[in-house]
């Protein structure tokens, strides 16, 4: 079982929708990331959240809003999307920040923009 | 620049056959990590191996190896007496040492196992 949890694991909404992804750890990392991968492709990072804070913002469009209420949790929020954003959506985190630490993924959560 | 390259797109083996995923990686950056993932057709990506560039020893567990030659920028992946649960898509990942920069994934190998 993977120690990072994701929610939903599928999730269908219309372009005025809003929603909103969760992701959980305790494994006490303190670096959890957004990564985005569309079909056939690699992960892409959206967002890295070290201590709480965001550090990396990968030129996301507005339409994505990471939250890290604490350390143990990160949501993305979903507003305005466009179907192009239909992807598998995954959450990692990790000991420490974007060095050399290995990233620990979550099963992610398919996204469907209709 | 770097530049990560994973020239197997596809490949295909009978189950208990060995099979060699390769990885090669350009950069002028003498201290370096390399990781490998697999991402099993559930979808997440589980972490398998990091190396750093100063250690060019094999390695080997269970019944995966890595051959790390910094010479030719070459980290390969082999599966010896594959096993259908081995299919999946396998991403090399090179890291800098220094700096806050993204971990980039290569463009991965999907590897299925025929029974």
């Amino acid at each position: 079982d993977t120690e990072v949890t994701q929610t939903p694991k599928h999730l269908v909404m219309g372009m005025t929708n809003k929603k909103s992804l969760k992701c959980e750890q305790h494994m006490g990392h303190r670096a959890m990331y957004w990564y985005k991968q569309k079909a056939k492709k690699p992960p892409e990072l959206m967002f890295v959240y070290s201590y709480e804070k965001l550090s990396i913002n990968e030129s996301v469009p507005s339409r994505f809003s990471p939250e890290c209420p604490n350390s143990s949790l990160l949501n993305l929020h979903l507003h305005a999307l466009q179907p192009e954003d239909s992807a598998l959506y995954l959450c990692a985190s990790s000991q420490e920040g974007q060095y050399n630490s290995p990233l620990h993924f979550g099963n992610g959560t398919r996204l469907t923009v209709t | 620049a770097q530049k990560v390259t994973q020239a197997q797109t596809e490949i295909s083996v009978v189950e208990k056959e060995d099979v060699t995923l390769d990885c090669v990686y350009e950069t002028r950056d003498t201290t370096y990590y390399l990781f490998w993932y697999k991402q099993p057709p559930s979808g997440e990506l589980v972490f398998l191996i990091r190396r750093n560039s100063f250690d060019e020893q094999n390695e080997i567990s269970g019944r995966y190896s890595w051959n790390f030659q910094k010479s030719t920028s070459s980290f390969n992946f082999t599966i010896t007496a594959s096993q259908v649960v081995d299919s999946a898509v396998y991403f090399c990942a090179p890291y800098p040492n220094f700096g806050n920069e993204k971990l980039t994934f290569g463009t991965g190998t999907r590897l299925t196992i025929i029974p």
